[in-house]
């Protein structure tokens, strides 16, 4: 049983480029987190999506940044003309049953904005 | 604000000493996690602990938790140079239910010299 696949690992985008960093949750999983980590800092939550809806998206900043889980395929986190604030690792988890048992995680995707 | 907060953030100790790190938190939760990240990896899950529960082992892993005083602690027993990592805390709120996000603290830096 695959674990939660996210990619790429590594993305470089210059500033004003758009990010696509994808992530397919385990097999049977229907719930994923996105969070965000820089160096020497813990993870910030920014999403929870179920299938085709979002739950929470309270940490998730107004402007430039959007996610999605749809129906088929992996979970979207999608970042607009991106700026140099944006470098960090992006993680994605996923859970059976939402907070009530274990995330698993991928191993990030790190953004690098030049 | 981060929901649980790790102490000490980084704790030094030789090989085959304990290590026992703690947590706080602020809310009512429905159960707190404890994860472990390696350099450059995603996290994963070590034990969950409930708030109906007071005491949880898993292998060398015993963590508590004490809900009168909102905290938390891990203790590795008989540490190896690998379990040299980051361990953070997490939290999944009480009243929103199983649509929660887990909320994590900044992490404690655990070294263990050979």
């Amino acid at each position: 049983n695959a674990g939660v696949m996210q990619n790429p690992r590594h993305l470089v985008r210059r500033r004003g480029q758009e990010a696509r960093l994808r992530c397919s949750p385990m097999k049977g999983h229907s719930h994923v987190y996105w969070y965000r980590q820089l160096p020497e800092e813990g993870l910030k939550f920014m999403v929870y999506l179920q299938k085709e809806n979002i739950i929470d998206e309270s940490g998730m900043p107004k402007e430039r940044f959007s996610a999605e889980f749809p129906k088929e395929g992996p979970s979207i986190l999608r970042i607009q003309q991106v700026v140099r604030g944006d470098s960090a690792a992006y993680f994605c988890a996923s859970s059976p049953s939402g907070s009530y048992s274990p995330l698993h995680f991928g191993n990030g995707t790190r953004l690098t904005v030049t | 604000s981060q929901q649980g907060e790790e102490d000490p953030q980084a704790l030094s100790i030789q090989e085959g000493e304990n290590a026992t790190m703690n947590c706080s938190y602020k809310t009512s939760i429905n159960n707190l996690q404890w994860y472990r990240q390696n350099s450059g990896r995603g996290l994963v899950h070590l034990i969950l602990i409930r708030s109906n529960e007071r005491e949880k082992h898993s292998g060398r892993l015993r963590v508590t938790l004490d809900t009168s005083k909102k905290s938390s602690s891990l203790l590795i027993t008989a540490s190896r140079a690998a379990d040299t990592a980051s361990y953070f805390c997490a939290t999944a709120f009480l009243n929103t239910g199983a649509n929660s996000k887990l909320t994590f603290g900044k992490g404690i830096t655990l070294s263990v010299r050979p």
